[in-house]
């Protein structure tokens, strides 16, 4: 089935804490993103991804990093989480042209106390 | 993105058709209008894309303004299935980057 993973489904740390959200996806999809949800805010778009080694930010980079080795795997690394980062968070992929439909996973729900 | 303005929510009654309106007064000649829907506790999902002309597909149609700067999406027969947040969303393309940027999205709320 065609789909898009993300790992964990919820997740409750305390600030400083280093954490890592996995996103993967089985579509071959040249292009991944990250976006956050929050209420009044909508989605924003954290980073995206072209393909493997080319990362870009989005809107709202500041407090996250991400990496992109496989072409399936598109990682979002919280270094030292803090009471903001508090959301949902959202993994999309797509192909590459700006016309392609996104695919997007479940959602990680992160609470950072 | 404060620059893709969308009512907060609208009504409608079980097999009647909605329009949902959108402007993006600011967008670029290459910009593609996506609209996506979020159904409670899921990610959203992909509804339709434009870019200059109207658009149909099996879930609905998009009508886009002739200078682009405001769209429709058009569900013609709203069910009760089709109650969801409805984002448009702008999709900038440069130098062969995309960057999303969402609406803050109608709530449809549709009565039996």
């Amino acid at each position: 089935e065609a789909q898009v993973t993300q790992n964990p489904r919820y997740l409750i740390t305390v600030t400083g804490k280093k954490l890592t959200v996995t996103c993967s996806q089985n579509m071959n999809h040249e292009y991944m993103s990250w976006y956050r949800q929050d209420p009044g805010l909508g989605l924003r778009q954290i980073y995206y991804s072209m393909n493997v080694e080319v990362t870009d930010k989005g809107d709202v980079p500041e407090g996250y990093k991400v990496s992109r080795k496989e072409k399936r795997n598109f990682p979002l690394i919280l270094e030292s989480p803090s009471p903001n980062q508090t959301s949902l968070y959202f993994c999309a992929s797509s192909f590459g042209g700006a016309q392609e439909t996104q695919y997007f996973g479940p959602g990680t729900r992160l609470l950072v106390l | 993105d404060a620059k893709t303005t969308q009512p907060n929510s609208m009504e409608s009654n079980e097999e009647e058709p909605v329009h949902l309106p959108c402007n993006h007064s600011t967008i670029s000649g290459t910009d593609y209008i996506h609209w996506y829907r979020q159904l409670p506790s899921q990610g959203p999902e992909y509804v339709i894309h434009g870019l200059t002309s109207n658009v149909n597909n099996r879930m609905a149609s998009l009508a886009i303004a002739e200078d682009r700067k405001s769209s429709t999406l058009i569900l013609h027969r709203a069910t009760l299935r089709d109650a969801a947040v409805y984002y448009c969303i702008r999709v900038n393309r440069i130098y062969n980057f995309n960057k999303f940027y969402f609406g803050s999205g109608t709530k449809l709320n549709v009565k039996p």
